[in-house]
């Protein structure tokens, strides 16, 4: 089954700095999606990117997709301190039926 | 806003013991999943379930777990004899019926600690 695998796998930085975090994945996928989880909490859903898509906007948040290198970064601009968590890629193979495929997750610290 | 709530948030068992995790998904959705994620690791899927009966499962789910959906708003799993190394973060999830694995609702997990 495919694995994503996100790097970096820690990032600090400043408040208001931006934040770029990336994700490959090794077989054909339907669609990527970006989760956040808080320390101790459930995953909560941020975006949704097709495979016939290669970037989309959401508020702060920026996705590119690049199926050629199997690739996916995720940007967030103008960080806060509420974003501190961790940030993981999942993929929805085109054999993979009905689950979703998570990464090793990225854990983002943004220093106020 | 519709939410996903899991039952217990925690609960300690002896190893061998059976434990039963509990969801309620949203009333809407369709696709149920359990997922769970050992300390400090990654999300591991378990299973999904879909129109009464499991969709895929992995290699994690083997005859010691189980699901079930007893009366269409509950959707439990099953440990029947837990081993120290089940000590872990369960994840339930729901979505809607989608072309594609579309957004997943996650709740806020129940911590399994096996001693």
């Amino acid at each position: 089954s495919q694995q994503g695998e996100e790097d970096p796998q820690a990032l600090s930085i400043q408040e208001g700095e931006n934040a770029t975090m990336n994700c490959s994945y090794k077989t054909s996928i339907n669609n990527l999606q970006w989760y956040r989880q808080n320390s101790g909490r459930g995953l909560v859903h941020l975006i949704l990117i097709r495979s016939n898509e290669r970037e989309k906007h959401s508020g702060r948040l920026r996705v590119t997709l690049d199926t050629s290198k199997k690739s996916s970064s995720l940007l967030i601009t103008a960080s806060r301190a509420a974003d501190t968590a961790s940030y993981f890629c999942a993929t929805d193979g085109e054999t993979s039926g009905s689950r979703l495929t998570f990464g090793e997750g990225t854990q983002l610290t943004v220093n106020p | 806003e519709p939410e996903v709530t899991q039952t217990p948030s925690h609960q300690v068992t002896q190893m061998g013991q059976e434990v039963i995790l509990r969801c309620v998904p949203i009333s809407n959705h369709l696709y149920f999943y359990w997922y769970r994620q050992i300390l400090g690791q990654k999300v591991e899927f378990l299973v999904s379930f879909y129109n009464n009966e499991i969709s895929e499962k992995s290699e994690i789910f083997d005859d010691q777990f189980s699901v079930e959906r007893p009366d269409g708003s509950n959707f439990t799993l099953k440990i029947r004899s837990t081993k120290l190394e089940d000590s872990a973060m369960y994840f339930c999830a729901s979505r809607t019926q989608s072309a594609g694995v579309g957004e997943l609702f996650f709740g806020e997990g129940s911590r399994l600690t096996v001693l």
